[in-house]
């Protein structure tokens, strides 16, 4: 199973606010999982990657942080939302070994919305 | 400039057309492209992947790129109104870890 859990799956937030979003995988041990912002007219942006456990790669410098306390979770997190961090968050896993060829399954994502 | 380029659309075909859907990239590393289909208010799902230059045919889907110009499409034979969606062309460097990816074109086929 490549099953990718993701929740919330919409929420609305005030403006400074903080946020978590959460996603969990099955499969395989120690995937490399993403976190993708889609905004529109913008593209899938890549966000963070992680290859382990507390290791973490930042593509993007902004308001946001990601963790990973366990091999198959993967958070998303700010301490104060921007209107601009609205947007489709999307939790992606590396398929299997196929590292190279790029493959990614995707969650079903969540909508965030900040007022 | 953008690492890979999409018309963001929409395209509108009648059913049975053949579609056309392409991109452009500026990364000469990039080794891997992938085709990705994300229906609305649904996560990307891989629909083809090709490694360097040349095609590759999956039923109704055809892959093409061509690296001397930085060129990767998507032709579609045969459309269904079950392939409207958006299309995301993505490329990959050998052995990297992160994929990038155009803007997607939204395709819609109407009866």
């Amino acid at each position: 199973s490549q099953t990718i859990h993701q929740w919330p799956a919409t929420l609305v937030q005030p403006v400074g606010s903080p946020l978590s979003l959460e996603c969990t995988v099955e499969g395989t041990s120690n995937p490399n999982l993403y976190w993708y912002r889609q905004a529109a007219g913008r593209g899938l942006q890549l966000l963070f990657y992680s290859v382990g456990i507390g290791q973490i790669s930042s593509e993007v410098p902004q308001n946001l942080s990601a963790s990973r306390p366990q091999d198959r979770q993967f958070i998303l997190s700010s301490k104060k939302l921007l209107l601009s961090d609205s947007g489709f968050y999307l939790c992606a896993r590396k398929k299997g070994l196929a590292g190279l060829t790029g493959e990614l399954f995707f969650g079903e994502g969540s909508r965030l919305t900040v007022l | 400039q953008k690492e890979v380029e999409q018309d963001p659309g929409p395209l509108s075909v009648p059913e049975g057309a053949i579609v056309s859907l392409n991109c452009t990239y500026s990364n000469s590393a990039f080794q891997y492209f992938m085709w990705y289909r994300q229906y609305s208010r649904k996560g990307p799902e891989l629909l083809m992947y090709t490694y360097s230059s040349g095609n590759k045919e999956d039923g109704r889907f055809t892959a093409q790129v061509d690296k001397s110009s930085k060129y990767i499409s998507l032709f579609i034979r045969d459309s269904q109104p079950s392939d409207s969606a958006t299309y995301l062309c993505a490329g990959l460097t050998g052995g990297g870890n992160k994929l990038t990816f155009g803007t997607g074109t939204q395709l819609k086929v109407e009866l």
